[in-house]
């Protein structure tokens, strides 16, 4: 089966909330944890990225977390803008062998005015 | 730079018949992906290069074929279209050591 999964296909919110996208992983070799933003009918985007050694990291308006204690994932969005609706997803790499990230489902970001 | 590029955006199929899809980059990445996207899916990945004249394949490369004889080209080829390969295909090209793929803006394929 999958090892990244999403527990939510759907969130809602309204905008100016801060969003909150989950992901769970089941391969603790993962080195890497990457997220993307794919909008309607366009290709996937590339976010952030966070390697294993770190439990955070900051970009603009987005934060990624990592537990791997539970491995869990997630990712945080400040100020939520109509512009953020689209589907993310979070892969996870093992650095060095053949550079091929394992995609999750996805969850899709819906921002209410 | 344009980045990734796909030909052709839309194709329709008949069962048996043959296409080839292309995907270009001229950004000088190393490794070049295919994946496909079905609804409420993730991206799966057919087959990819790491490397000019190399290829492997990925999660679900069967029905499918590849090429890549010059760097900045990926070819995916399907020698008899099925029903099921409706499906929207990204190529993807990433520069080794990096995280970041970088996705093209998809082939939209039905097969009838």
């Amino acid at each position: 089966g999958e090892s990244v999964g999403l527990h939510l296909p759907t969130l809602s919110v309204q905008e100016g909330d801060n969003s909150i996208i989950n992901c769970a992983y089941s391969n603790s070799a993962s080195d890497y944890f990457i997220w993307y933003k794919q909008e309607s009918g366009k290709g996937p985007q590339f976010i952030i990225d966070i390697r294993s050694n770190m439990d955070k990291r900051q970009g603009q308006r987005v934060t990624v977390l990592l537990n791997k204690t539970v491995k869990h994932l997630s990712l945080q969005i400040a100020a939520t803008q109509p512009g953020d609706s689209a589907v993310y997803f979070c892969a996870e790499k093992i650095s060095g062998g053949s550079y091929i990230p394992t995609f999750g489902r996805g969850t899709s970001l819906i921002v209410h005015p | 730079n344009a980045g990734v590029t796909q030909t052709p955006k839309f194709r329709v199929l008949k069962t048996g018949q043959s296409m080839t899809l292309l995907c270009a980059q001229d950004m000088n990445h190393e490794y070049m992906y295919w994946y496909r996207q079905d609804p409420g899916m993730g991206l799966r990945l057919i087959h990819y290069s790491v490397g000019e004249g190399t290829t492997a394949k990925g999660e679900v490369p069967d029905g499918y074929n590849v090429s890549r004889l010059k760097k900045q080209n990926f070819l995916l080829g399907l020698e008899s279209a099925a029903p099921s390969q409706t499906s929207v295909y990204f190529c993807a090209s990433t520069r080794q050591g990096y995280n970041e793929q970088f996705f093209g803006p998809g082939t939209r394929l039905t097969v009838l």
